[in-house]
C-alpha cells in the first residue's frame, strides 16, 4: 500500500530558531501533498497545499513567510517553521494521494510533534 | 461556510456490541465522504470512501451511510472489539483531493 514517511517525528527547539519537516511518499509519486496541524483533542486544520514545481497554496490566517514549503520532486515536500514561537508548538501531519488519481483517499505521516521553548 | 459535526466527543461502548457513530453536514455537497481512525499521537489511517450516489459501503465489520438528503453520514463497527478504540474522522471532499475534516468521536470499547 502507499506509504507516507514523515520525519523527525519529534523535535524541540528554542525560540527564534528554525524546524524543517520533512514528507515522503515511498511508493509513489505525489503531485500534491498537504500540511495539516492539529490541536490536542482538535481536527485537522489544513495549513497549505504543496504543488511540485510551484509555489504552495495556503490557506487563510496561515503565514507563508513563517511556514515555507517546497515541494521539489514528485516524492519530497518540506515544510520549514521559521523563526518558531511556544505558540507554533503543535502536532503537524502531512499527506498525499497517489498523482492524477482523482477521489484517492489521502495517505498521512505519522506526524511531527513540534514543542518550542 | 462549510460546517462538519461529529455529535459525539467521546463514545463508550461495551465490547462486542455495534458501535455506531455520526457525522453531519451543512452548506455543503460533497461528491465523496471518507473515513479515518486515528491512534494518539499517530496520522490518520484512511478506513473508507463513499461517494455521493452511493447509499452504503461495507468492509469487512465496517459499514458507512451516506444519505445526501439528511446531508449525514453514519459509521459502524459491528462486533467491536478493545482495537477498535481509536479515534474517527469524517471528511468531506470537494471534488479535488483536498479533504475538511469533523472534530472526530473517540470511541473506547470497553472489555
Amino acid at each position: 500500500g502507499a506509504v507516507v514517511s514523515q520525519h523527525p517525528s519529534r523535535v524541540i527547539c528554542k525560540s527564534g530558531t528554525s524546524v524543517k519537516i520533512e514528507c515522503r511518499s515511498l511508493d509513489f509519486q505525489a503531485t500534491t501533498m498537504f500540511w495539516y496541524r492539529q490541536f490536542p483533542k482538535q481536527s485537522l486544520m489544513l495549513m497549505a497545499t504543496s504543488n511540485e514545481g510551484s509555489k504552495a497554496t495556503y490557506e487563510q490566517g496561515v503565514e507563508k513567510d513563517k511556514f515555507l514549503i517546497n515541494h521539489a520532486s514528485l516524492t519530497l515536500s518540506t515544510l520549514t517553521v521559521t523563526s518558531a514561537h511556544p505558540e507554533d508548538s503543535s502536532f503537524y501531519i502531512c499527506s498525499a494521494s497517489p498523482s492524477g488519481i482523482y477521489n484517492s483517499p489521502l495517505h498521512f505521516g505519522n506526524g511531527t510533534r513540534l514543542t518550542v521553548t | 461556510s462549510q460546517k462538519i459535526e461529529q455529535n459525539s466527543e467521546a463514545l463508550n461502548i461495551q465490547e462486542g456490541k455495534t458501535a455506531t457513530l455520526t457525522c453531519n453536514y451543512t452548506n455543503y455537497s460533497p461528491a465523496y465522504l471518507q473515513w479515518y481512525r486515528q491512534d494518539p499521537g499517530r496520522g490518520p489511517v484512511f478506513l473508507l470512501l463513499i461517494r455521493e450516489n452511493e447509499k452504503e459501503k461495507r468492509k469487512e465489520r465496517l459499514k458507512v451511510t451516506f444519505d445526501t438528503t439528511l446531508k449525514q453520514s453514519l459509521f459502524h463497527i459491528t462486533a467491536s472489539q478493545p482495537a477498535d478504540s481509536a479515534t474517527y474522522l469524517c471528511a468531506l471532499g470537494p471534488g479535488a483531493n483536498n479533504l475538511f475534516f469533523g472534530t472526530g468521536t473517540r470511541l473506547t470499547v470497553i472489555p
